[in-house]
């Protein structure tokens, strides 16, 4: 099956830093790949849509100049969040789409959980 | 606008007894909808997808959901629990295979030995 991975899983940063995640397809190649925010025992927040070779579009509320997203390739997007402040702590997941016929399945990365100090 | 109502936000099963996870969608169109399951601190694993093909979708780990166009509903079930289905499952929808996905509130599953 189709396999997404996220490196970190797991980043302690302190107030003020950036921090890059990384989502990879690792044996399919993802033309969109969708970025998630997930609080303690809620559901999944979209934050963005990723599309390779062009500006991610972000959802409503979403800041752009916070949470940079980059999709330089087929297999990999990244998400920075710039000057983190422990309100940004939580769990990012990123997801990427295979496009089978009728289908739009998302195949999810592992996550990565930020904490911000 | 497409939406995902999950009806219980917690749902707590004896092992071996049936589960049965609500999922009700809102959708101007025909709809793709799916369930998916996540362990603690873990992704999303897909369990099972319907895309307007049969309305009974079967999916991995004995689970299988009914599209009722009527009810609009999707409603997931398990013959018997098993201890290892513990987790938060989440019902999604959405219009095409070209638009972003609607994730549901999620229903944490507990099951009792």
């Amino acid at each position: 099956g189709a396999v997404v991975s996220q490196h970190p899983s797991r980043v302690i940063c302190k107030s003020g830093t950036s921090v890059k995640i990384e989502c990879r397809s690792l044996d399919f190649q993802a033309t969109t790949m969708f970025w998630y925010r997930q609080f303690p025992k809620k559901s999944l927040m979209l934050m963005a849509t990723s599309n390779e070779g062009s500006k991610a579009t972000y959802e409503q509320g979403v800041e752009k100049d916070k949470f940079l997203i980059n999709h330089a390739s087929l297999t990999l997007s990244t998400l920075t969040v710039t000057s983190a402040h422990p309100e940004d702590s939580s769990f990012y997941i990123c997801s990427a789409r295979v496009f089978a016929s009728g289908s739009n399945e998302q195949f999810f990365g592992p996550g990565t959980r930020l904490t911000v100090l | 606008a497409q939406s995902v109502t999950q009806l219980g936000s917690h749902v707590s099963v004896s092992e071996g007894a049936l589960v049965l996870l609500r999922c009700n969608y809102s959708s101007s169109v025909p709809p793709y909808l799916f369930w998916y399951v996540q362990y603690p601190n873990q992704g999303l694993q897909l369990l099972l997808k319907y895309t307007s093909a049969a309305t009974l979708v079967k999916g991995i780990n004995g689970f299988e959901a009914e599209f009722k166009k009527s009810e609009t509903s999707f409603h997931l079930t398990k013959p018997s629990a098993h201890m290892s289905d513990a987790a938060e499952y989440f019902c999604a929808v959405t219009k095409t295979s070209y638009d972003k996905v609607i994730f549901g509130p999620g229903t944490s599953l507990s099951v009792i030995p």
